[in-house]
């Protein structure tokens, strides 16, 4: 699975946009970009993914640059409780291939 | 609750002791994990059974030992552990046909004294 780059730490004010960037210079064609996060002393939480396309959902948006080089993970209106370490992981989406995780954005967010 | 639960939540063990953790899932997967998280470090892969086959081990020491009797049930057995095996365990599912990745347990913390 392809490398990713991610800032060690980030602070975003209550209320505003968390805009998480990843770096996956090295990512193949057949590969996704997956995004988790985990909050202090529990388990990962999925939160989303995508191929090529940017994608929506209830927790957040996610932006693939065209070359697909990097990502931007957005959390529209951070909480309180949207602190944690986010994960940008690229992997290809066959059985057997495991998830492997890096450092990670530890993000604080403030009142 | 994820529909991943792992049992104890906490753990204090000594180093002659032998245990075992549990993790239970009921979301119809057919892939488990064992990851290890120590303080400050990323997550480790240890153990992944894929329909009930073990098809991968990390370079994890012989006092880890994983069992898997059913798709449903995972099991980390733990015996003569060191101080420096204290750590979160963390077990994790997923389907392989699936594309929304790996739902995992809230760990078990584990402290070997």
């Amino acid at each position: 699975d392809a490398k990713t780059t991610q800032p060690p730490s980030m602070d975003c004010a209550e209320g505003r946009a968390a805009n998480l960037p990843c770096n996956h210079s090295t990512i193949s064609g057949n590969e996704y970009v997956y995004w988790y996060r985990q909050i202090h002393s529990q388990g990962p939480q999925y939160i989303i993914h995508g191929l090529k396309n940017n994608e929506t959902n209830e927790m957040a948006s996610l932006i693939i640059t065209e070359d697909r080089k990097s990502s931007t993970l957005i959390l529209p209106h951070a909480t309180l409780r949207d602190t944690a370490v986010y994960y940008c992981i690229v992997r290809v989406n066959n059985a057997g291939n495991m998830l492997t995780f890096g450092g990670g954005t530890r993000l604080m967010v403030k009142p | 609750e994820t529909g991943v639960t792992q049992t104890p939540r906490h753990l204090v063990m000594g180093m002659t002791n032998k245990k075992s953790l549990k993790c239970e899932q009921h979301l119809g997967h057919n892939a488990m994990y064992w990851y290890k998280q120590s303080a400050k470090k990323p997550l480790e892969l240890m153990f992944v059974y894929n329909f009930k086959e073990q098809t991968e081990n990390n370079s994890v020491p012989s006092r880890f030992s994983p069992e898997c009797p059913n798709s449903s049930h995972l099991f980390l057995h733990l015996h003569t552990l060191q101080p420096e095996d204290s750590a979160l365990y963390l077990c994790a599912s997923s389907q392989e046909t699936a594309n929304y990745g790996y739902t995992f347990g809230s760990g078990t913390r584990l402290t070997v004294v």
